[in-house]
């Protein structure tokens, strides 16, 4: 199956800093990717749908500017957590919508801001 | 609206003995269905997947799943459960269009005793 990567799995980070989270579609071509946010013990949210070559749709109650999101190939986006707090610690996961219309998931990454 | 019911929060089953998850959607149009699974800091692997034809699909792992359309249902089920599937199961329903995401249940723990 189409696989997807994030990288980096795990970062800590000092309140106030900013975090990239790179999200890639390692063998299939992706023209739109999603953000997740998962907090422990509960479902995934939906955060924003990122569309290649334009701006990213937020949920309502997302801060757009908070977390900024850049999709600039087929096979990569990445969502910027800026000046970053500790109640933005939580697990944030993307996945890669292929053009049969499935969706892959990558493993995660785990923030923890102090 | 569109939404997923997973009434189950958590199960627990002795292994060898079979396994039901329970899935009702609320959808507008023609569903595709999904079943994903997490295992504690991981992120989602694909179970199987509904989109049309055959309303009894086959996943990985010895898993499967029905679709049945007039009780709005897609119950995973499996005949022999073992240890290593003690996990968080997510149901999730969504469309064949291009931008729209996922919707997921609130997820159905299963744990597996000796």
């Amino acid at each position: 199956g189409a696989v997807v990567s994030q990288h980096p799995s795990r970062v800590i980070c000092k309140s106030g800093t900013s975090v990239k989270i790179e999200c890639r579609s390692l063998d299939f071509q992706a023209t739109t990717m999603f953000w997740y946010r998962q907090f422990p013990k509960q479902s995934l949210m939906l955060m924003a749908t990122s569309n290649e070559g334009s701006k990213a749709t937020y949920e309502q109650g997302v801060e757009k500017d908070k977390f900024l999101i850049n999709h600039a190939s087929l096979t990569l986006s990445t969502l910027t957590v800026t000046s970053a707090h500790p109640e933005d610690s939580s697990f944030y996961i993307c996945s890669a919508r292929t053009l049969a219309g499935e969706q892959f998931f990558g493993p995660g990454t785990r923030l923890t801001v102090l | 609206a569109q939404s997923v019911t997973q009434p189950d929060i958590h199960i627990t089953v002795s292994e060898g003995a079979s396994l039901e998850l329970r899935c009702n959607y609320s959808y507008g149009a023609t569903p595709y269905l999904f079943w994903y699974v997490q295992s504690p800091g991981q992120g989602l692997q694909l179970l199987l997947k509904y989109f049309s034809g055959d309303t009894l699909v086959q996943g990985i792992k010895g898993f499967e799943a029905e679709f049945k359309r007039s009780q709005s249902s897609f119950n995973l089920r499996k005949p022999s459960v073992h240890w290593s599937d003690a996990a968080e199961y997510f149901c999730a329903v969504g469309s064949n269009s291009g931008n729209t995401p996922l919707v997921f249940g609130k997820g159905t723990r299963l744990s597996v005793i000796a």
